[in-house]
């Protein structure tokens, strides 16, 4: 049972480029988001989708695009990487209904220079 | 900006001992999740506490809510060297989406 799969795991890249970060879950979650970490921090949404074809901004969206075209994969998109977008993605998955754990996949180690 | 602090930061216990942990949050909630994340990897789910329990347990972990002074502790019993990660309290506010707001973690060390 893969759980939720994210790559690459980890990528350096440079002031301007543009990138996907790939997620894929396969537990038929419907609940699906991303989000970063930064050192000594804790987690800060970007982006979530409440179901395929839906979804909204989170505390940090700014720089990032997602799509939900399946309910399987989330990727998420760097538009023109910046050097404050270094940091750990993660990104989770959760089934629908009230009190539901959420399930984090090992996460992408970004660097941009 | 982050729901959840906690309390404390780092934490270095000797194997045997308990552990505690404390989260403070803001805002009134559905229900508080606790969970762990080893060095290099992603969290994982230990324990969710709705807002209407006041105490839940699991193996080890003593998870207590007081939604009246908004705040939650983790309690490790028996640590071991392998209970070594940051701990992150987490809050559902019943926000879009379900979401969840996580405190910034506690880095707890168990000396073997």
């Amino acid at each position: 049972n893969a759980g939720v799969t994210q790559t690459p795991k980890f990528q350096v890249l440079k002031t301007g480029q543009s990138m996907t970060l790939q997620c894929a879950q396969d537990m038929n979650h419907e609940y699906m988001s991303w989000y970063r970490q930064d050192p000594g921090m804790g987690l800060r949404l970007i982006h979530y989708s409440v179901g395929a074809g839906i979804t909204d901004q989170g505390e940090v969206p700014n720089g990032y695009n997602v799509s939900r075209s399946t309910t399987e994969d989330f990727p998420l998109r760097l538009l023109s990487a910046a050097p404050s977008q270094t940091s750990v993605y993660f990104c989770a998955s959760r089934s629908t209904g009230g009190s539901q754990p959420q399930h984090f996949g090992d996460g992408t180690r970004l660097s941009i220079l | 900006s982050q729901q959840g602090e906690e309390d404390p930061q780092a934490l270095s216990i000797q194997e045997g001992e308990n552990a505690t942990m404390n989260c403070s949050y803001k805002t009134s909630i559905n229900n508080l999740q606790w969970y762990r994340q080893n060095s290099g990897r992603g969290l994982v789910h230990l324990i969710l506490i709705r807002s209407n329990e006041r105490e839940k347990h699991s193996g080890r972990l003593r998870v207590t809510l007081d939604t009246s002074k908004k705040s939650s502790s983790l309690l490790i019993t028996a640590s071991r060297a392998a209970d070594t990660a940051s701990y992150f309290c987490a809050t559902d506010a019943n926000n879009a989406g379900n979401m969840l707001t996580f405190g910034g973690g506690t880095r707890l060390m168990v000396k073997p």
